[in-house]
């Protein structure tokens, strides 16, 4: 299973943008980029994932970059309750692989 | 439309006790995958149950041991729990589509103390 490298914290103010970068070099042509959320101990909420194509949901946005070696999560208007630890996952065969995540601190 | 569910919430054994989590899968969904997630790291895959087998198994001795019920719920049992068992367990479901798994959901996991 590939492997992803996110930055271990990011801090965003509220009302702005909080764009989270994944580096996945080595995923293959048929892994997906899922990404999921963790507040406080909760279980991981799913937020969006892609193949190829940039996609957009009522969460959040994900870019791909052409070589599909990097990605980057969009949230576009950070609120306080966006504090958590996001998960950038390459899903193998049916197997998802979580890092370490960002944790994204959104301060007022 | 019910979610992921587990039981217990919490639960505190000691060492070299047997321990059993349920876990019952959002409704339509097949497929259950069990994670144990130490504090301060990620979710760390244990393996998944599909059609009652166990189809994919991580790096976890074999005291880990699960089942799948008919009904797609499942369980987690853990054998001779050590310290390092202490750890919050979550369960994920999803559907199995042609040959492929979709989108995992979580629920909102078994805190396990070892004592």
């Amino acid at each position: 299973d590939a492997k992803t490298t996110q930055p271990p914290s990011m801090d965003c103010a509220e009302g702005r943008a909080a764009n989270l970068p994944c580096n996945h070099s080595t995923i293959s042509g048929n892994e997906y980029v899922y990404w999921y959320r963790q507040i406080h101990s909760q279980g991981p909420q799913y937020i969006i994932h892609g193949l190829k194509n940039n996609e957009t949901n009522e969460m959040a946005s994900l870019i791909i970059t052409e070589d599909r070696k990097s990605s980057t999560l969009i949230l576009p208007h950070a609120t306080l309750r966006d504090t958590a630890v996001y998960y950038c996952i390459v899903r193998g065969f049916n197997k998802f692989y979580f890092g370490s995540g960002t944790k994204l601190n959104v301060k007022p | 439309d019910a979610g992921v569910t587990q039981s217990p919430t919490h639960l505190i054994k000691t060492r070299g006790q047997q321990v059993t989590l349920r876990c019952s899968p959002k409704s339509g969904h097949d497929t259950v995958s069990w994670y144990q997630q130490a504090l301060g790291q990620g979710p760390q895959f244990i393996f998944q149950y599909y059609e009652e087998e166990e189809r994919q198994r991580g790096n976890f001795p074999d005291r880990f041991s699960g089942h799948q019920f008919p009904n797609y719920s499942s369980e987690l049992n853990v054998n001779a729990l050590l310290l390092g068992d202490s750890a919050l367990y979550l369960c994920a479901s999803s559907l199995a589509t042609g040959g492929r798994w979709e989108t995992q959901y979580f629920g909102p996991g078994t805190r396990l103390l070892v004592l």
